[in-house]
């Protein structure tokens, strides 16, 4: 069973590109999370997405980034005309349900490390 | 406003010595907690949570921690460090807006132990 996947694992943009970073949930698993982890910080929740729904995309920059989980396919998460704040790993994890009808856990996939030049 | 503090950015342990990473947190009403530990340019690997029931909760590796509601604390322990353990350890907190029913998880900064031969 294959865990969470995430591509690419390094990704160089120049200011002002696009990023198009991609999360293939757990298998079975249709709820999914993305986090950002800037250098020397923890990681901070960004976006919670069910299949074809955004749920809470409260920790999401009002600019310039956005998210979709459709029917069929990965989770993306794109960023507009980046910028070297952009640099970061970018993490996704999934979970089977929503967690609050479950003691399940998130588990997350080996992330996405932006270097924005 | 709900938080997670890691006090110590770094824990140095001799192998073969117990050792603690320790995790405060700030939420309202009952926390469900969570340790993950990340191995350089890796992903989240999931340790142990605490959801509800006994106080001391048993995770992967020989890891433990403790549930403590009155110092609202989670702190990591293990009772005999290898040099395998080296690596950074973050404590998180399920959100707990919208009564916790979206899963998001509030990581503190994380903590970098280093175990020496």
């Amino acid at each position: 069973n294959a865990g969470v996947m995430q591509n690419p694992r390094h990704l160089v943009r120049r200011r002002g590109q696009e990023a198009r970073l991609r999360c293939s949930p757990m298998k079975g698993h249709s709820h999914v999370y993305w986090y950002r982890q800037l250098p020397e910080e923890g990681l901070k929740f960004m976006v919670y997405l069910q299949k074809e729904n955004i749920i809470d995309e409260s920790g999401m920059p009002k600019e310039r980034f956005s998210a979709e989980f459709p029917k069929e396919g990965p989770s993306i998460l794109r960023i507009q005309q980046v910028v070297r704040g952009d640099s970061a790993a970018y993490f996704c994890a999934s979970s089977p349900r929503r967690l609050a009808e479950t003691q399940e856990t998130q588990y997350f996939g080996p992330g996405t490390r932006l270097l924005v030049l | 406003a709900q938080s997670v503090a890691q006090p110590e950015d770094q824990v140095n342990v001799a192998e073969g010595n117990p050792l603690t990473v320790k995790c405060t947190y700030s939420v309202s009403g009952n926390p469900y907690l969570f340790w993950y530990v990340q191995y350089p340019n890796r992903g989240l690997q999931f340790l142990l949570k605490y959801i509800t029931g006994d106080n001391l909760v048993k995770g992967s590796y020989g890891f433990e921690a403790e549930f403590n509601k009155s110092q609202t604390s989670f702190h990591l322990k293990k009772p005999s460090a290898l040099v395998s353990d080296s690596a950074l350890y973050f404590c998180a907190v399920r959100d707990m807006r919208y009564g916790g029913s979206q899963g998001n998880l509030i990581f503190g900064k994380g903590t970098k132990l280093s175990v020496k031969p």
